[in-house]
């Protein structure tokens, strides 16, 4: 069974770092694109971030500079590390599999919330 | 990057038929054909119900259907049963190595 788990939310203030994991299970995790995606109060579903399986990344214009995502396929893991956080960072953070160009397999996600 | 327009709600009743829109540009729903939606119920992690516009995942039931015309997507949904409630997101890839996401479309199942 395809499973990911994502790890590493909680509550930060502004300015502050968060690092979030996604552990992968059930498929050849090398060999496929991943995804982080986040659900947010006010803007719904936004992508943030793909790690092809070349390590080849790309982001969301706002947190470009910020955030950078990386992959150990020896440990079938993928993680964003996320600095400068701003309060519009908070939301609920998955990881997703590739599936011909959709996000395919989602994790059950992490809460990250950015206050003071 | 500019997110897709979609309608923020629709609604329908048990049994009928509705259709939800995806408006984008020539950068990403018109130029592409990696154009996917999703399915949210609260709580619940958002689930893929159609990608490269008209393909479903196995598992997905046949009520739910898509199309693509221009720069504009359609996801069709037959038959409406009540836990077909739900939000409805699109998405598509985009010229520039991105992804972007509709606002979402709140169905109302009455």
């Amino acid at each position: 069974e395809v499973q990911l788990v994502e790890s590493g939310g909680g509550l930060v203030q502004p300015g502050g770092s968060l690092r979030l994991s996604c552990t992968a299970s059930g498929f050849a995790f090398s060999r496929n694109d991943m995804h982080w995606v986040r659900l947010t109060a006010g803007r719904g579903l936004e992508w943030v971030s793909t790690i092809g399986a070349a390590d080849d990344a790309y982001y969301l214009d706002s947190v470009e500079g910020r955030f950078t995502v990386s992959r150990e396929n020896a440990k079938n893991s993928v993680s964003l590390q996320m600095n400068s956080l701003r309060v519009g960072d908070t939301a609920v953070y998955y990881c997703a599999k590739d599936v011909e160009g959709a996000f395919g397999i989602w994790g059950q996600g992490t809460v990250v919330t950015v206050s003071s | 990057q500019s997110a897709l327009t979609q309608p923020a709600s629709v609604s329908g009743s048990p049994g009928q038929s509705i259709t939800i829109s995806c408006t984008g540009t020539s950068s990403d729903v018109g130029r592409y054909k990696y154009v996917s939606w999703y399915q949210l119920h609260p709580g619940k992690a958002p689930k893929l119900i159609l990608y490269y516009v008209t393909n479903r995942p196995s598992g997905v039931s046949d009520r739910f259907s898509g199309s693509k015309s221009g720069t504009t997507a359609s996801l069709y949904i037959s038959g409406l049963q009540t836990e077909d409630e739900a939000d409805y997101y699109c998405s598509s890839y985009t010229s520039s190595n991105k992804w972007a996401f509709g606002g979402g479309t709140r169905l109302t199942v009455l």
